[in-house]
């Protein structure tokens, strides 16, 4: 069935730095790709999105870009804070269901 | 405010009684869903609901019940529970899902359940 792979935590990153978050899916159809983020004690949130191949998806820094040759849709952020401190869940919809990754912890340090 | 809302936040029960997770609505969506979180697992659909009175199983549907009567509301139903029902529990809701799927899912606060 249809699948999402992302690298697993935790990452650890002083501030300033640059993230990325690999993801990679497996998909029978044309899903949309999405990134979620869950901060702590919180319900999880959409990030950024996008539908089809070659869309850019943008929000608070962080972009991703659908690589339908490659299959990913990997975050990256250039200039992290303390507040990016969360749970980012790569994710990908097809015919009413959405398929979560595992989960990637981020921690960023001042 | 447009939120989901989750009742209880958290619960501790015991192996076999019955219990009740309840999710409302007040965006108006047609779509709306159950997620587990376990470490490592990342959330795993339980059931989802295209609108009232249709409902359907996702990925982890054993041991869980649903309905849709109500538009807003879409409660999660554990008829006996055991301990490795313990978890984190979602609701979520969008304005519509479907093929190519672009509504975002609006989650709510999580329930965290404990059976002994």
């Amino acid at each position: 069935g249809d699948s999402v792979t992302q690298m697993e935590g935790p990452v650890t990153l002083s501030e300033e730095a640059f993230l990325t978050i690999n993801c990679t899916y497996t998909a029978t159809g044309y899903p949309s790709l999405f990134w979620y983020v869950q901060y702590p004690g919180e319900g999880l949130q959409l990030l950024l999105k996008a539908t089809k191949a070659d869309d850019k998806g943008s929000n608070k820094g962080f972009e991703a870009t659908y690589r339908k040759e490659t299959t990913s849709f990997h975050l990256e952020k250039g200039s992290v804070q303390v507040s990016d401190s969360a749970v980012y869940f790569c994710a990908l919809s097809w015919d009413y269901k959405l398929s979560f990754g595992a989960g990637t912890t981020v921690t960023v340090r001042a | 405010e447009a939120q989901v809302t989750q009742n209880p936040r958290y619960l501790i029960t015991v192996t076999g009684k019955k219990l009740t997770v309840t999710c409302s609505q007040n965006m108006n969506h047609e779509y709306m869903s159950w997620y587990r979180q376990d470490p490592g697992l990342g959330l795993r659909q339980i059931y989802y609901s295209m609108n009232v009175e249709v409902t359907d199983k996702g990925d982890v549907p054993e041991g869980y019940k649903v309905s849709r009567k109500e538009k807003r509301n879409f409660p999660l139903i554990l008829e006996s529970p055991s301990p490795n029902q313990t978890s984190l529990y979602f609701c979520a809701s969008s304005l519509t899902g479907g093929t190519g799927y672009n509504s975002p899912l609006h989650f709510g606060n999580g329930t965290r359940l404990t059976v002994t």
